[in-house]
Protein backbone atom coordinates (compact mmCIF):
# COMPACT_ATOMS: atom_id res chain seq x y z
CA UNK A 1 0.00 0.00 0.00
CA UNK A 2 0.87 3.84 -0.55
CA UNK A 3 2.03 5.30 3.00
CA UNK A 4 0.62 9.11 3.06
CA UNK A 5 2.64 10.94 5.86
CA UNK A 6 0.97 14.42 6.82
CA UNK A 7 2.76 17.15 8.63
CA UNK A 8 2.40 18.57 10.89
CA UNK A 9 -0.51 17.04 12.54
CA UNK A 10 -1.67 20.08 14.51
CA UNK A 11 -1.16 23.51 13.27
CA UNK A 12 -2.59 26.93 15.00
CA UNK A 13 -2.46 29.84 13.13
CA UNK A 14 -3.56 33.63 13.27
CA UNK A 15 -6.41 34.65 11.05
CA UNK A 16 -4.52 36.41 8.04
CA UNK A 17 -1.11 34.67 8.61
CA UNK A 18 -0.54 31.96 6.13
CA UNK A 19 -0.22 28.31 6.71
CA UNK A 20 1.00 25.34 5.01
CA UNK A 21 0.74 21.67 5.07
CA UNK A 22 2.86 18.86 3.96
CA UNK A 23 2.00 15.50 2.61
CA UNK A 24 4.44 12.67 1.35
CA UNK A 25 3.34 9.77 -0.71
CA UNK A 26 5.98 6.35 -0.18
CA UNK A 27 5.74 6.33 -4.04
CA UNK A 28 5.33 8.29 -6.78
CA UNK A 29 1.78 9.33 -8.00
CA UNK A 30 2.17 10.40 -11.25
CA UNK A 31 -0.19 8.10 -13.66
CA UNK A 32 0.83 7.63 -17.22
CA UNK A 33 -1.78 9.99 -18.29
CA UNK A 34 0.64 13.10 -16.67
CA UNK A 35 -1.54 13.56 -13.78
CA UNK A 36 -1.21 13.02 -9.74
CA UNK A 37 -3.59 11.29 -8.89
CA UNK A 38 -3.72 13.26 -5.25
CA UNK A 39 -6.23 15.19 -3.53
CA UNK A 40 -6.56 17.61 -0.45
CA UNK A 41 -9.88 17.47 1.76
CA UNK A 42 -11.25 19.57 4.49
CA UNK A 43 -13.03 18.25 7.31
CA UNK A 44 -15.20 20.52 9.13
CA UNK A 45 -16.62 20.11 12.18
CA UNK A 46 -19.92 18.00 11.90
CA UNK A 47 -19.39 17.43 7.74
CA UNK A 48 -18.05 14.92 5.34
CA UNK A 49 -14.83 15.99 4.02
CA UNK A 50 -14.73 18.57 0.56
CA UNK A 51 -12.64 18.49 -2.14
CA UNK A 52 -9.92 21.20 -1.86
CA UNK A 53 -7.19 20.78 -4.82
CA UNK A 54 -7.22 17.45 -7.29
CA UNK A 55 -4.25 16.20 -9.18
CA UNK A 56 -2.19 17.70 -7.07
CA UNK A 57 -2.63 21.56 -7.59
CA UNK A 58 -5.84 22.07 -9.57
CA UNK A 59 -8.79 24.18 -7.06
CA UNK A 60 -12.18 22.20 -6.94
CA UNK A 61 -14.94 24.39 -8.02
CA UNK A 62 -15.75 26.58 -5.60
CA UNK A 63 -12.68 26.40 -2.98
CA UNK A 64 -11.29 29.98 -2.90
CA UNK A 65 -8.21 31.25 -3.98
CA UNK A 66 -6.58 31.64 -1.26
CA UNK A 67 -6.28 27.75 -1.46
CA UNK A 68 -3.11 26.02 -3.72
CA UNK A 69 -1.48 23.01 -3.95
CA UNK A 70 1.84 22.04 -5.18
CA UNK A 71 4.01 18.76 -6.30
CA UNK A 72 7.71 17.95 -6.25
CA UNK A 73 8.40 14.67 -6.58
CA UNK A 74 6.63 13.14 -3.47
CA UNK A 75 6.33 15.70 -1.91
CA UNK A 76 2.85 17.90 -2.02
CA UNK A 77 2.18 20.96 -0.25
CA UNK A 78 -1.06 22.93 0.18
CA UNK A 79 -1.01 26.46 1.00
CA UNK A 80 -3.74 29.02 2.68
CA UNK A 81 -1.95 32.60 1.35
CA UNK A 82 -4.17 34.05 4.24
CA UNK A 83 -5.99 32.33 7.17
CA UNK A 84 -9.89 32.74 7.58
CA UNK A 85 -12.14 31.73 10.65
CA UNK A 86 -13.65 29.50 8.26
CA UNK A 87 -10.56 27.24 7.47
CA UNK A 88 -10.86 26.03 10.56
CA UNK A 89 -10.82 21.73 10.49
CA UNK A 90 -9.06 18.78 9.44
CA UNK A 91 -7.20 18.78 6.23
CA UNK A 92 -6.46 15.06 4.72
CA UNK A 93 -4.39 14.50 1.75
CA UNK A 94 -5.09 11.46 -0.11
CA UNK A 95 -4.05 8.85 -3.41
CA UNK A 96 -5.89 7.83 -5.71
CA UNK A 97 -3.52 5.95 -8.09
CA UNK A 98 -3.55 2.90 -6.76
CA UNK A 99 -5.88 0.47 -4.55
CA UNK A 100 -6.55 0.48 -1.42
CA UNK A 101 -7.05 4.72 -1.70
CA UNK A 102 -4.82 5.67 1.12
CA UNK A 103 -5.45 9.35 3.44
CA UNK A 104 -2.56 11.29 5.33
CA UNK A 105 -2.96 11.27 8.92
CA UNK A 106 -4.61 14.76 8.91
CA UNK A 107 -4.00 18.54 10.16
CA UNK A 108 -5.98 19.92 12.82
CA UNK A 109 -5.86 23.25 11.88
CA UNK A 110 -7.08 25.69 15.01
CA UNK A 111 -7.20 29.55 14.84
CA UNK A 112 -5.06 30.96 17.82
CA UNK B 1 -30.55 18.95 -3.63
CA UNK B 2 -27.86 17.14 -1.98
CA UNK B 3 -26.32 15.29 -4.82
CA UNK B 4 -25.37 11.74 -2.52
CA UNK B 5 -27.84 10.65 0.38
CA UNK B 6 -26.63 7.77 2.16
CA UNK B 7 -29.30 5.72 4.31
CA UNK B 8 -29.59 2.24 5.70
CA UNK B 9 -26.62 2.80 8.67
CA UNK B 10 -28.23 1.14 12.42
CA UNK B 11 -27.13 -0.65 15.51
CA UNK B 12 -26.33 -4.22 14.81
CA UNK B 13 -24.70 -7.26 16.57
CA UNK B 14 -21.73 -9.00 15.68
CA UNK B 15 -21.61 -11.37 12.86
CA UNK B 16 -25.00 -10.24 11.59
CA UNK B 17 -25.62 -8.17 7.66
CA UNK B 18 -26.47 -4.53 6.81
CA UNK B 19 -27.09 -3.12 3.34
CA UNK B 20 -25.78 0.94 2.73
CA UNK B 21 -28.15 2.23 0.38
CA UNK B 22 -26.60 5.92 -1.02
CA UNK B 23 -29.31 7.85 -3.24
CA UNK B 24 -27.82 9.91 -6.03
CA UNK B 25 -29.29 12.81 -7.80
CA UNK B 26 -29.30 16.09 -9.54
CA UNK B 27 -26.25 14.78 -11.93
CA UNK B 28 -25.34 11.92 -14.49
CA UNK B 29 -25.01 8.99 -11.74
CA UNK B 30 -24.29 6.19 -14.50
CA UNK B 31 -20.73 8.37 -15.59
CA UNK B 32 -19.07 8.28 -12.33
CA UNK B 33 -17.05 5.84 -10.66
CA UNK B 34 -18.27 5.42 -7.17
CA UNK B 35 -16.97 4.83 -3.71
CA UNK B 36 -17.36 4.04 0.07
CA UNK B 37 -15.19 5.33 2.54
CA UNK B 38 -15.58 4.95 6.32
CA UNK B 39 -14.52 6.90 8.88
CA UNK B 40 -14.54 5.94 13.13
CA UNK B 41 -15.95 9.07 14.85
CA UNK B 42 -12.89 10.77 15.72
CA UNK B 43 -10.63 9.68 13.24
CA UNK B 44 -9.03 9.24 10.10
CA UNK B 45 -10.79 8.35 6.45
CA UNK B 46 -10.69 4.52 5.80
CA UNK B 47 -11.52 3.62 1.75
CA UNK B 48 -13.03 0.76 1.74
CA UNK B 49 -14.22 -0.27 -2.10
CA UNK B 50 -15.08 1.12 -5.57
CA UNK B 51 -16.86 0.33 -8.44
CA UNK B 52 -16.50 1.47 -12.00
CA UNK B 53 -19.41 3.33 -14.15
CA UNK B 54 -21.38 0.32 -15.35
CA UNK B 55 -20.45 -2.16 -12.22
CA UNK B 56 -18.07 -4.91 -14.12
CA UNK B 57 -15.33 -3.40 -11.88
CA UNK B 58 -15.05 -3.44 -8.12
CA UNK B 59 -12.01 -2.93 -5.58
CA UNK B 60 -12.07 -3.77 -1.90
CA UNK B 61 -9.80 -2.91 0.76
CA UNK B 62 -7.94 -5.97 2.28
CA UNK B 63 -10.41 -5.88 6.12
CA UNK B 64 -13.55 -5.84 4.26
CA UNK B 65 -12.82 -7.95 0.98
CA UNK B 66 -15.24 -11.19 1.03
CA UNK B 67 -17.44 -9.82 3.70
CA UNK B 68 -18.89 -6.56 1.83
CA UNK B 69 -19.96 -6.15 -1.50
CA UNK B 70 -20.38 -3.03 -3.31
CA UNK B 71 -23.10 -2.77 -6.50
CA UNK B 72 -25.37 0.20 -8.31
CA UNK B 73 -28.32 0.41 -10.17
CA UNK B 74 -27.59 3.08 -12.91
CA UNK B 75 -31.82 2.83 -13.35
CA UNK B 76 -32.44 3.95 -10.26
CA UNK B 77 -29.24 6.14 -9.88
CA UNK B 78 -28.15 4.12 -6.69
CA UNK B 79 -25.32 2.86 -5.23
CA UNK B 80 -25.29 0.24 -2.33
CA UNK B 81 -22.74 -1.59 0.25
CA UNK B 82 -24.23 -5.36 1.50
CA UNK B 83 -22.15 -5.84 4.51
CA UNK B 84 -22.09 -9.31 6.19
CA UNK B 85 -20.17 -11.20 8.99
CA UNK B 86 -19.97 -7.47 10.67
CA UNK B 87 -17.46 -6.78 13.38
CA UNK B 88 -17.16 -4.71 15.77
CA UNK B 89 -14.01 -3.08 14.10
CA UNK B 90 -16.60 -1.86 10.81
CA UNK B 91 -18.14 0.20 13.56
CA UNK B 92 -17.87 3.68 11.33
CA UNK B 93 -19.55 6.60 9.76
CA UNK B 94 -19.79 5.39 5.87
CA UNK B 95 -19.32 7.98 3.35
CA UNK B 96 -20.63 7.46 -0.29
CA UNK B 97 -18.93 9.66 -2.69
CA UNK B 98 -18.74 10.11 -6.11
CA UNK B 99 -15.65 10.61 -8.22
CA UNK B 100 -13.18 10.07 -5.98
CA UNK B 101 -9.17 11.54 -6.95
CA UNK B 102 -11.49 12.98 -9.88
CA UNK B 103 -11.66 16.94 -10.82
CA UNK B 104 -15.80 16.14 -9.50
CA UNK B 105 -15.11 14.62 -6.22
CA UNK B 106 -18.55 14.63 -3.97
CA UNK B 107 -18.77 13.08 -0.42
CA UNK B 108 -22.24 12.35 0.83
CA UNK B 109 -23.64 13.23 4.10
CA UNK B 110 -22.53 9.55 5.86
CA UNK B 111 -24.43 6.86 7.69
CA UNK B 112 -24.02 5.61 11.28
CA UNK B 113 -22.69 2.41 11.12
CA UNK B 114 -22.77 0.41 14.88
CA UNK B 115 -21.92 -3.08 15.41
CA UNK B 116 -22.13 -3.62 18.89
CA UNK B 117 -23.12 -7.01 21.47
Amino acid sequence: DIAMTQSPLSLPVTPGEPASISCRSSQSLLHTNGNYFFDWYLQKQGQSPQLLIYWGFLRASGVPDRFSGSVSGTDFTLKISRVEAEDVGVYYCMQGLQTPYTFGQGTKLEIK
Amino acid sequence: EVPLVESGGDLVQPGESLRLSCAASGYSFSKYWMHWVRQVPGRGLVWVSRINIDGTVTDYADAVTGRFTISRDNARNKLFLQMTNLRVEDTAVYYCVRDLAGREGFWGPGTLVTVSS
